[in-house]
C-alpha cells in the first residue's frame, strides 16, 4: 500500500533555514501538500505541488519535488520560533476522493 | 470566511458508549473528509462525503460511521466505543473531492 516517510525530529536555530525531508511510495500520487499542526491544533495547510512540477515557492517556503526519486522537500527560510510544529507530508492520487496520506510528522524545533 | 468548525471540541465517554461529532464545512464545500489521529498510528483517513454520498472509506471497523447533510454539515458516529478509539477526530472540507482541504480544529475524544 502507499507510504509516506519522514524523519521525525529537526532541530534548527533562529534565523537558519530548515529543510524538512518526505518520500512517498505511491507512483500515482497526483498532488502532495505540506500541512503545519501546532500543539493542540488542527492542521494547517501551507502549500501543496502538482506531481507535474518541479518546484514551488510561496514567500518563507520552497516545495521541491524529485518524481524520480519519490522525494518531497520543503524548505523554510529564516526559521523563527513561531515555526516551532509538526510538519506533515501528504499526498493523494487520481480516484481515491478525499483521501489524504499523511507521514507520521516532522517536529521543528526552533531554538533562539 | 468562517474556517472548519468542529463541535464539541473535547469529549469524556465509556466503554462501550457511542458518540456523535458534528462538523461544519467552509461555506460553498461540498466535500468532507474525517481522520484519526493517534500517538502510534498518525493520522488515518475515515470518509470522505461528497454530495451527501460516501464517496471513499478508509479501512475501520463498522463501528464508525458517518453522513452528510444537504447542507454539507457531517456527522461521525462511533458506537460501542473502546478504549482504543480515544484519539484527536479532525474534519477536513475541500471545494471537490481532488482539492486542497482544510481542516477544523479537531474534536479530542477520551475513551475511559
Amino acid at each position: 500500500g502507499e507510504d509516506v516517510e519522514q524523519s521525525l525530529f529537526l532541530s534548527v536555530r533562529e534565523g537558519d533555514s530548515s529543510v524538512i525531508n518526505c518520500t512517498y511510495t505511491d507512483s500515482s500520487s497526483t498532488y502532495l501538500y505540506w500541512y503545519k499542526q501546532e500543539p493542540g491544533a488542527g492542521l494547517q495547510l501551507l502549500t501543496y505541488i502538482f506531481s507535474n512540477m518541479d518546484m514551488k515557492q510561496d514567500q518563507r517556503l520552497t516545495v521541491l519535488l524529485n518524481k524520480k526519486d519519490k522525494h518531497l522537500s520543503l524548505r523554510i527560510a529564516d526559521t523563527q520560533t513561531g515555526d516551532s510544529a509538526i510538519y506533515f507530508c501528504a499526498e493523494t492520487e487520481e480516484g481515491s476522493q478525499g483521501n489524504l496520506i499523511f507521514g507520521k510528522g516532522t517536529k521543528l524545533s526552533v531554538k533562539p | 470566511k468562517a474556517g472548519v468548525t468542529q463541535t464539541p471540541r473535547y469529549l469524556i465517554k465509556t466503554r462501550g458508549q457511542q458518540v456523535t461529532l458534528s462538523c461544519s464545512p467552509i461555506s460553498g464545500h461540498r466535500s468532507v473528509s474525517w481522520y484519526q489521529q493517534t500517538p502510534g498510528q498518525g493520522l488515518q483517513f475515515l470518509f470522505e462525503y461528497f454530495s451527501e454520498t460516501q464517496r471513499n472509506k478508509g479501512n475501520f471497523p463498522g463501528r464508525f460511521s458517518g453522513r452528510q447533510f444537504s447542507n454539507s454539515r457531517s456527522e461521525m458516529n462511533v458506537s460501542t466505543l473502546e478504549l482504543g478509539d480515544s484519539a484527536l477526530y479532525l474534519c477536513a472540507s475541500s471545494v471537490g473531492s481532488y482539492n486542497e482541504q482544510f481542516f477544523g480544529p479537531g474534536t479530542r475524544l477520551t475513551v475511559l
